[in-house]
Parts: structure tokens; sequence; C-alpha cells
């Protein structure tokens, strides 16, 4: 089946330790973005990429880093400068920007500080 | 912020209609009008969009009144799976991010 898979399910991280969180899409969809969800709010966007090997800053990069060297993979590395990393993330891919294509997402990471 | 207005919850009994109100009063002329659902420690599923149009699929309806100022989503016959929290967006194709208000929290009654 077509979609989008976000490992692992449930992170764990210590204080000082830097983590990646994997998204892998088999949608051939161009654009991927991440997102972060905080209990009770809406989703705040990190970063996202509208091509392979481009990516842009979202609302609230700092503290965090990714890459694009695949179209089917965009994987989000949480840094020890990230504060309060402890959060629900969400990985979506689109066709793109044409027409109105919606954002597909992925079932998410939760990560949590030991 | 979102540009949507959503009433907080809303119950519909099981097997019968559920009907969602969206008002967004400040909608342009190129944003579309999305919905989305997210169930407890799920991503959002996309549920269905439109410009200006109704549309239909294998989920739900989507009704946008014709100023646009407003939409209503209908879940034709709701179920206990279709308990969720839904989203209204509006957003245009030049907008990289999607713009998540609160929602409405829908519980069908068995």
């Amino acid at each position: 089946d077509g979609g989008i898979t976000q490992s692992p399910k449930y992170l764990f991280r210590k204080e000082g330790q830097n983590v990646t969180l994997s998204c892998e899409q088999n949608l051939n969809h161009d654009a991927m973005y991440w997102y972060r969800q905080d209990p009770g709010q809406g989703l705040r966007l990190i970063y996202y990429s509208q091509i392979v090997n481009d990516f842009q800053k979202g609302d609230i990069a700092e503290g965090y880093s990714v890459s694009r060297e695949k179209k089917e993979s965009f994987p989000l590395t949480v840094t020890s400068a990230q504060k309060n990393p402890t959060a629900f993330y969400l990985c979506a891919s689109s066709i793109g920007r044409q027409g109105g294509q919606p954002q597909h997402f992925g079932d998410g990471t939760r990560l949590s500080i030991l | 912020d979102a540009k949507t207005t959503q009433p907080p919850s809303m119950d519909c009994a099981e097997g019968r209609a559920a009907n969602l109100p969206c008002n967004h009063s400040t909608i342009s002329g190129n944003e579309y009008v999305y919905w989305y659902r997210q169930i407890h420690s799920q991503g959002p599923q996309y549920i269905i969009h439109g410009l200006k149009n109704n549309e239909t699929n294998e989920m739900a309806s989507l009704i946008i009144t014709e100023d646009r100022k407003s939409s209503t989503l209908i879940l034709p016959h709701a179920t206990l799976r279709d308990t969720a929290v839904y989203y209204c967006i509006v957003r245009a194709n030049r907008d990289d991010k999607i713009i998540f208000g609160k929602g409405t929290r829908l519980h069908i009654l068995p």
C-alpha cells in the first residue's frame, strides 16, 4: 500500500543526546514536511522540502535539522539544542503546490525525555 | 492564526448524518477549504477539499456556500469509528504549511 511511514512510534531521549526520526513515503510526492504537535495544540511547521536536495525552515526550526538526499526520505534530527523536545512529531507529504493538493500524514513519532 | 471558526464539540447518533459546520468569512479567492480529522494518538487524516463547488468522495461530502464564507462537512452515516477531532482549514496553493485551529471534537453516540 502507498503511504507515509514514520518510525519509531515511540522514542526516548536522554538529556544532551541527538535523535533522528525517520519518515519514508512511497507516494512519489515531491514535497515533504515535518510538524510538531504539543498536547491540546495545533501543528507547528518545523521544516519542509519541495524538492530533493533542498529544504526550508518553518516556524520553529531552532534545535532541529533535516536532510533530503532522496525523494522518498526526509529524516528529522532533534538536537541537544532543542530545549523542549517532548512532543508528537508528524511527517507529511504532498504532490506539490499545484492544484490545491492536500498534505497526507504519517502516524507520528512520540518523543519523550528521560 | 487559524482562519476558520468551528464549534468545539458536537454529538451525533450512530447511523445518522453528522454535519460539521465551519466559518471562514475572510477566505481569499485562491484559497481552498480542506477537512482533516485526527483520532487520538494518530496523524491527521485527509478527508476532502474544495474550492467553490460541492465535493463528494467515499468518506464525506463538502458543501461550500455560494459566497464561500462557510462550509459543512457531511459524514452520511456516522459510525463509532468516526469519533475524532475534525479540522477545517483554508489554504492557498502557495502556502507551505497547514494551520490547524482547535477543530470540532465529534462524539458518535451508540
